[in-house]
């Protein structure tokens, strides 16, 4: 089953305490992207790859680190978590084509973090 | 990319038609319509696109106007699994989520 796997779903940790959201998709897809979703303000970007080795910010990348060493993975990694990193986490991927990115984008089924 | 503009909330009988209006008057000629839904807190997840053409899929009914600063989203026989935040996106290089409609499907 083609698929986008968050993990954890659930993490509530304290300021400071470095941290890693693993995402994982099984579509061999080049395009990854994360994004956080908050309360009346919507889903906003946090990174996106283009592909292995590609990264690129998103419009809130401030916090945030990731990488893509495989096609596969693309880990949301939070050095010194903080209260207004408190969020609902979601990963996604699509193809490209052409070099733009395909219509749709597959969604993981979301990470909530609380940072206290 | 343009902005588009939706009713905050919508409410609709169970196996009515739920028509979902979206606003894109500052559409540009290669951007595409695009919508996605949210239930609950789950991921957003892919229902239809369109550039000039009516568009349809198994599970909706794109129609854009013919100057394509407006779409509607047509689920023809909505169920109460229907109800979320529906989100009309047009764009190029990526996508930006805005408020959406929260549809809501009555029993």
């Amino acid at each position: 089953e083609a698929q986008v796997t968050q993990n954890p779903r659930y993490l509530i940790t304290v300021t400071g305490k470095k941290l890693t959201v693993t995402c994982s998709q099984n579509m061999n897809h080049e395009y990854m992207s994360w994004y956080r979703q908050d309360p009346g303000l919507g889903l906003r970007q946090i990174y996106y790859s283009m592909n292995v080795e590609v990264t690129d910010k998103g419009d809130v990348p401030e916090g945030y680190k990731v990488s893509r060493k495989e096609k596969r993975n693309f880990p949301l990694i939070l050095e010194s978590p903080s209260p207004n990193q408190t969020s609902l986490y979601f990963c996604a991927s699509s193809r490209r084509d052409r070099g733009l990115i395909t219509d749709t984008q597959y969604f993981g089924p979301g990470t909530r973090l609380t940072v206290l | 990319d343009a902005k588009t503009t939706q009713p905050p909330s919508m409410d609709c009988a169970e196996g009515r038609a739920a028509n979902l209006p979206c606003n894109h008057s500052t559409i540009s000629g290669n951007e595409y319509v695009y919508w996605y839904r949210q239930i609950h807190s789950q991921g957003p997840q892919y229902i239809i696109h369109g550039l000039k053409n009516n568009e349809t899929n198994e599970m909706a009914s794109l129609i854009i106007t013919e100057d394509r600063k407006s779409s509607t989203l047509i689920l023809p026989h909505a169920t109460l699994r229907d109800t979320a935040v529906y989100y009309c996106i047009v764009r190029v290089r990526k996508l930006v989520f805005g408020q959406g409609t929260r549809l809501t499907i009555n029993p």
